[in-house]
């Protein structure tokens, strides 16, 4: 399984951009990067992914470096809603698994 | 909506008591699997069904068991619970291959 390093947590201000960041510099050339973020009391809650050209989807933007060592999340306009814990997980091609690092703690300010 | 659902959403057993914790999803999803998240830590999976084939994760305990009588409906059977296997079970399906994981609510064991 790829290793992931992801900032413990991250501050944003309600209705500004939000860019998370995560290095995955051990990832195979076939895997993809998941997105998933996990609510206060929910369970995981898919955000995105993606494999080598960025995605956009209604909730998120995934920008996937050039040489595949690192992604950001963006989150175009932070809400209240947004805090949660994201985690940045690659998945093998045929795989289904998804193995959770630490992931990052959001916080977002009114 | 379809959706994954988790019962009950609580549940609480004694030290050495089976408990069973059930799952069922109305996606028609192939896989589907059994996360253990202990507090302040991320989800651990403990072992996926793909349509009947049951694939367990190595250091998964023996104590840790699941069913999957049809498409819809998984188990997770815990034999003999230990107090250190009170956490949040999280169940999820997916289609097969490198596609989004929907998960449920999730089960929160307590063990006395």
């Amino acid at each position: 399984d790829a290793k992931t390093t992801q900032p413990n947590s991250m501050e944003s201000n309600e209705e500004e951009p939000v860019h998370l960041p995560c290095n995955h510099s051990t990832i195979s050339g076939t895997d993809y990067i998941h997105w998933y973020r996990q609510l206060p009391s929910q369970g995981p809650e898919y955000v995105i992914h993606g494999l080598t050209s960025n995605v956009n989807n209604r909730m998120a933007s995934l920008a996937i470096a050039e040489d595949r060592k690192s992604s950001t999340l963006i989150l175009h306009r932070a809400t209240l809603r947004d805090a949660a814990v994201y985690y940045c997980i690659p998945t093998m091609e045929y795989g289904n698994k998804l193995v959770f690092g630490a992931g990052t703690i959001l916080r977002v300010k009114s | 909506d379809a959706m994954v659902i988790q019962n009950p959403r609580y549940q609480v057993t004694q030290f050495g008591k089976p408990v069973t914790l059930s799952c069922s999803q109305t996606l028609n999803h192939n896989v589907m699997y059994w996360y253990q998240q202990k507090s302040s830590q991320a989800p651990k999976l403990l072992f996926h069904y793909y349509d009947k084939d049951f694939n367990n994760e190595a250091d998964t305990p023996d104590n840790f068991q699941s069913r999957r009588p049809n498409t819809s409906f998984c188990f997770l059977d815990i034999r003999s619970p230990g107090l250190g296997d009170a956490a949040m079970y999280l169940c999820a399906t997916s289609r097969p291959g490198p596609y989004e994981q929907y998960f449920g609510p999730g089960t929160r064991l307590t063990v006395t």
